[in-house]
């Protein structure tokens, strides 16, 4: 299947500090990258999507100032924290779907492994 | 409102034995529904995908079952392994829409 890598998988920052995490696609071009967030023991809220070279489209309730995505490329979006704080201390998971492979439409998503932002 | 619940909320079992994990969706209109594996601290791996005319649907040990009549869905194990630990996350996807609908996980425990 097809491969997302996500990095860093645990990043420790201050208090203050902005944070990115970058999301790319392995194997395969990504037209439309998702990124989620999680809390523990629940399940994935989608935060926001991205298009490649486009806005991205946030969820009702996401800052778009906090979290501010870049889908530069159709194999890399980021997505950085800007000034974080404690709550902002999650699980944050990207996804990737996949546009055309050979003429056929693809609407599957991959996830990444995932990174932990840790605030103190 | 489209929504997936799933039963049970947790799960504990002893290694070696089987179980079933269920996901009821509204969903409308349906697309597909996936059955993932997260394991703590990592990001979902997809164990199977089914469309509308699919009703079942098998990953080695892992067994997924559609029922479109109904909106609902299980996930059979058998042969449970100590490596089975983790969260199965029901997922639906909407017809036409690029957001994805999840279920808020199934919490499995293998026990030797």
């Amino acid at each position: 299947g097809a491969v997302v890598s996500q990095h860093p998988s645990r990043v420790i920052c201050k208090s203050g500090t902005s944070v990115k995490i970058e999301c790319r696609s392995l194997d395969f071009q990504a037209t439309t990258m998702f990124w989620y967030r999680q809390f523990p023991k629940q399940s994935l809220m989608l935060m926001a999507t991205s298009n490649e070279g486009s806005k991205a489209t946030y969820e009702q309730g996401v800052e778009k100032d906090k979290f501010l995505i870049n889908h530069a490329s159709l194999t890399l979006s980021t997505l950085t924290v800007t000034s974080a704080h404690p709550e902002d201390s999650s699980f944050y998971i990207c996804s990737a779907k996949q546009g055309l492979a050979g003429g056929v439409a693809k609407n599957i998503q991959y996830f990444g492994a995932g990174t932990r932002l840790s605030v103190l | 409102k489209n929504q997936v619940e799933q039963s049970p909320q947790s799960l504990i079992i002893l290694e070696g034995k089987n179980c079933t994990l269920q996901c009821n969706y509204t969903v409308s209109p349906f697309s597909n529904l996936r059955w993932y594996k997260q394991d703590t601290g990592r990001g979902p791996v997809s164990l199977t995908i089914m469309t509308f005319s699919e009703n079942t649907k098998s990953n080695g040990r892992y067994t997924a079952t559609l029922d479109a009549d109904t909106k609902q869905s299980s996930l059979h194990i058998t042969a449970s392994q100590l490596s089975d630990s983790a969260s199965y996350i029901c997922v639906v996807s909407v017809q036409g829409a690029q957001k994805l609908v999840f279920g808020q996980g199934t919490r499995l425990t293998i026990n030797p």
